[in-house]
């Protein structure tokens, strides 16, 4: 079956502009996470939804950064006010139900703020 | 906080060679343990799990057993292929949430030739 996936695959964009990454999870997974992959560096926990509501925001590093989950499938993860620093790969993950049960990765969008 | 602490690589090993690659974890609690493998150009995929202590994970020849006395979930596999380029991540999950949200290494690329 189709796995988690996530647009665009890269996205170039200038300092201070808004920018809105998409992940479609596996169907059913009731649990989604987000995480930031800085080059060289292993993944870091952003943000987690159990459904629509977001259980678990600790990760956000500031206020520029939101996501939401409207309907409990597809997630948006949004950056306003880009900054070089934002430049990563932004990893979306699901699982079935977000307790202990294994996390299945997406490709990740390679964010580049120029 | 939560942490885990891997060995850095590259980690370069001829084809049949014997590998391990280190990894000690910090955590309140007693979290399950991860290794999520990299595949050029591919997502982060999981490669195996151990959910308690003495636990042994295996997956594709790979081995790692979770020491609780040592905090550590060494990776090994006995005769390395070419197929195993890749870079390796050791995770763990927070036993003290809900959200089972992964913290990881900061990932060791192992480099396999004939």
């Amino acid at each position: 079956g189709a796995g988690v996936s996530q647009t665009p695959s890269n996205k170039v964009t200038e300092k201070g502009k808004y920018v809105e990454l998409r992940c479609d999870p596996i169907s059913g997974h009731t649990a989604l996470y987000w995480y930031r992959q800085s080059l060289g560096q292993g993944p870091e926990f952003l943000i987690y939804f159990q459904g629509t509501g977001a259980a678990d925001d600790s990760g956000l590093p500031n206020d520029r950064f939101f996501a939401v989950r409207p309907e409990g499938s597809v997630s948006t993860l949004k950056i306003q006010r880009t900054e070089r620093g934002d430049s990563a790969v932004y990893l979306c993950a699901s699982s079935s139900n977000g307790l202990m049960n294994e996390q299945y990765f997406g490709p990740g969008t390679r964010l580049t703020v120029t | 906080g939560n942490s885990v602490t891997q060995m850095e690589g590259p980690v370069t090993l001829s084809e049949e060679a014997f590998l391990t690659i280190n990894c000690t974890y910090t955590a309140t609690g007693y979290p399950s343990l991860f290794w999520y493998v990299q595949y050029p150009g591919e997502g982060l995929q999981l490669l195996l799990k151990a959910t308690k202590a003495d636990d042994k994970g295996s997956n594709k020849g790979f081995e790692a057993t979770y020491r609780k006395e040592t905090t550590s979930f060494h990776l090994e596999k006995g005769s390395v292929q070419v197929s195993d380029s890749a870079v390796y991540f050791c995770a763990l999950s927070d036993p003290t949430g809900t959200a089972s949200k992964l913290t990881f290494g900061t990932g060791t690329r192992l480099q396999v030739t004939l």
